[in-house]
């Protein structure tokens, strides 16, 4: 069975300071996506980004990258520059192509910015 | 804005009771998954239909029933409620059903409070 593992339940960082999330998994499948989702106060969950298993490539997207490394079964976060409002629960999920959108997700990490 | 809309946002309701919770998905998207969020469990997936048709079934209860209409909303229908039944169900939409089926768009959720 695959697993997701964010050990960090609760960040406060103050406003501009970098910060990152992690997220270890776990999946015997060689074929798979990882996810990130916010969720807001407001409680919805907004899409980050998706990368699938054959693509190690670090992705950056404005004052967001995250690294994806095999090796060690990871896919961080990193929010640079952080905002008031970035604060909001972070979720980072596992797709297997085999159960295609069954995600399986972390407990997620709590962020929270102080100004 | 998603573009899956589920109605009702909240519902309040007894023990013993039965609800239906429904979900519009994304305009031409013919999947629609439905997620659990509690204090126990987490997010976790329940089900998933594809053009009508049941495709997979999580840690969904024998209580819980689900469906998906010719005009491809979808409808959770949740009976002999219990207290630990008290959650945000999420509706999720995608294009396809599967491997490469696209991003995974969440509508805003359904607050259920069973007292």
């Amino acid at each position: 069975a695959q697993k997701v593992t964010q050990a960090q339940t609760e960040i406060s960082v103050v406003e501009k300071e970098d910060v990152t999330l992690d997220c270890v998994y776990e999946t015997r499948d060689t074929t798979y996506y990882l996810f990130w989702y916010k969720q807001p106060p407001s409680g919805e969950l907004v899409f980050l980004i998706r990368r699938n298993s054959f693509d190690e490539q670090n992705e950056i997207s404005g004052r967001y990258s995250w690294n994806f490394q095999k090796s060690t079964s990871s896919f961080n976060f990193t929010i640079t520059a952080s905002q008031v409002v970035d604060s909001a629960v972070y979720f980072c999920a596992l797709d297997l192509f085999a159960s295609a959108r069954q995600l399986t997700f972390g407990s997620g990490t709590q962020l929270t910015v102080l100004p | 804005d998603s573009g899956v809309t589920q109605t009702p946002k909240h519902l309040i309701t007894a023990t013993g009771q039965r609800v239906t919770l429904r979900c519009s998905p994304r305009s031409g998207d013919l999947s629609v998954y439905w997620y659990q969020q509690s204090l126990d469990q987490g997010l976790q997936f329940l089900i998933h239909y594809y053009n009508g048709e049941e495709r997979a079934k999580g840690n969904i209860l024998e209580r819980f029933s689900a469906q998906q209409f010719p005009d491809l909303h979808s409808e959770l229908n949740l009976s002999s409620l219990e207290l630990g039944d008290s959650a945000l169900y999420f509706c999720a939409s995608s294009e396809g059903g599967g491997a490469n089926t696209g991003e995974l768009f969440f509508g805003e959720g359904s607050r259920l409070t069973v007292l």
